[in-house]
């Protein structure tokens, strides 16, 4: 089972390049989730989409920016990249939150991107 | 909005002692409470979960947590820890209004010696 698969695994860039990290689920899941892991900070929510074709901002979203291509589907960008930026990027799945509520469903992690900025 | 606090950056253990972590969560309403286990250069994976009912909770590989809503809690435990446990725990809470938004405490890496 693949589960959350993340592309690329390892990445190194210098300032001001761009690049897109992507990830894909094959769970059938409707919500998809961008975070970033720094020491000592647990993880961090970038940006989140609830459904196919929605998508919103979470706790630390400057800089970045995302696409929820297909249900399977959902890249982030970083349009210039920035040193501070440096960080393990995890992408996640889940069902769908209950309307109306929150949501008792478990997040599903692919196994993340390490990207270096120099 | 909600938070989360794992008191220990760190956590040094034999093997095959016991193994406590603890959580404290800050919301003025209901919320659910998970643990999560990330082992090096892994993803994070579901420990377990409390949603309501009972408020021990069991969990894979052991482990169990206990929820207390007085003290804002949601400790986890496990008697005897393998080499295989040592891993970065996260604590991690989901609020209404919040969707399926987590919010996830510092983190707690376990170290099991030999």
């Amino acid at each position: 089972n693949a589960g959350v698969t993340q592309t690329p695994k390892f990445q190194v860039l210098k300032t001001g390049q761009s690049m897109t990290l992507q990830c894909a689920q094959d769970m059938n899941h409707n919500s998809m989730y961008w975070y970033r892991q720094d020491p000592g900070m647990g993880l961090r929510l970038i940006y989140y989409s609830a459904s196919e074709g929605t998508t919103d901002k979470g706790e630390v979203p400057n800089g970045y920016n995302v696409s929820r291509l297909n249900k399977r589907e959902f890249s982030l960008r970083l349009e210039s990249a920035a040193p501070s930026q440096t960080s393990v990027y995890f992408c996640a799945s889940s069902e769908a939150f209950r309307q109306g509520g929150f949501s008792n469903q478990p997040q599903h992690f692919g196994d993340g991107t390490r990207l270096s900025i120099l | 909005a909600q938070s989360v606090t794992q008191l220990d950056s760190q956590v040094p253990v034999f093997e095959e002692a016991p193994v406590e972590l603890r959580c404290n969560y800050s919301s003025s309403v209901s919320v659910y409470l998970f643990w999560y286990v990330q082992y090096p250069n892994q993803g994070l994976q579901l420990l377990l979960k409390y949603l309501s009912g009972s408020t021990l909770v069991k969990g894979i590989n052991g482990f169990e947590a206990e929820f207390n809503k007085s003290q804002t809690s949601f400790h986890l435990r496990k008697p005897s820890v393998h080499i295989s446990d040592t891993a970065e725990y996260f604590c991690a809470v989901s609020a209404p209004g919040a969707g399926n938004k987590l919010t996830f405490g510092g983190g707690t890496r376990v170290l099991v010696k030999p």
